[in-house]
């Protein structure tokens, strides 16, 4: 069972629309972290999020912490082809002596 | 300092034998992470180091997977008696100490064991 469930899995769309992401838990996260990889990469961070209830924003990516600290969200709007990737959500929890799991990522395609 | 490296970038074996994978973290990064990628997924952990202390070691990881960082700077991991579902990209990612550290990922190791 993952610790971090992504979905949906996978999400194909049309440039110019908008979407949300989720990733969801039962346990309590102390740091929540969002990734984006591209094939034949390692995954690079988009955003790091610690407090519960907090929204970041990063151009026209919008991310949010769930009040619990057990769920997050990225939405993006007006989504572009190079937007397209595997986007994955990871997480510390003290229960795994802080160590970094991953989901299992929400393959984005966004069409010209 | 380039980030973090891996090596070799592939590696092809045949099913029995053993392989050894390097990684390099960024030079100030205590917390060393190794992962398992396979397609279309993402990330599985396998175990993680602060500094030379092997902290956390995945339930999924058989005997024939072991890690070490002896002096808490570079890190192997050691596959023994490889098998076809081993097949997968070995991901290493370091960070700073401290929640919330950004973990930065090497371009990883392609095994493929035929």
């Amino acid at each position: 069972t993952q610790l971090l469930e992504q979905s949906p899995q996978f999400l194909s769309i049309q440039e110019g629309e908008n979407l949300t992401v989720y990733c969801n838990s039962s346990s309590v996260f102390s740091s929540l972290q969002w990734y984006r990889q591209e094939p034949g990469e390692g995954p690079v961070l988009l955003v790091t999020v610690v407090t519960g209830g907090e929204v970041k924003k990063l151009k026209r990516l919008t991310f949010q912490f769930g009040d619990a600290r057990k769920d997050s969200s990225l939405h993006i709007t007006a989504a572009q082809p190079g937007d397209t990737g595997l986007y994955l959500c990871a997480g510390e929890t003290e229960y795994n002596n802080n160590d970094m799991r991953f989901g299992a990522g929400t393959r984005l395609t966004v069409k010209p | 300092d380039t980030g973090v490296s891996q090596n070799p970038r592939h590696k092809i074996t045949k099913r029995g034998q053993n392989v050894t994978f390097r990684c390099d973290p960024i030079s100030e990064h205590n917390r060393l992470y190794w992962y398992r990628q396979t397609l279309g997924q993402g990330p599985e952990f396998l175990t993680y180091f602060q500094n030379e202390a092997q902290l956390e070691k995945s339930r999924l990881l058989s005997d024939r997977f072991s890690a070490e960082r002896p002096k808490g700077s570079f890190s192997t991991l050691e596959i023994q008696r490889t098998e076809q579902g081993d097949s997968a990209m070995y991901l290493c990612a370091s960070s700073e100490e401290g929640f919330g550290s950004e973990a930065f990922f090497g371009q990883g190791t392609r095994l493929t064991v035929v």
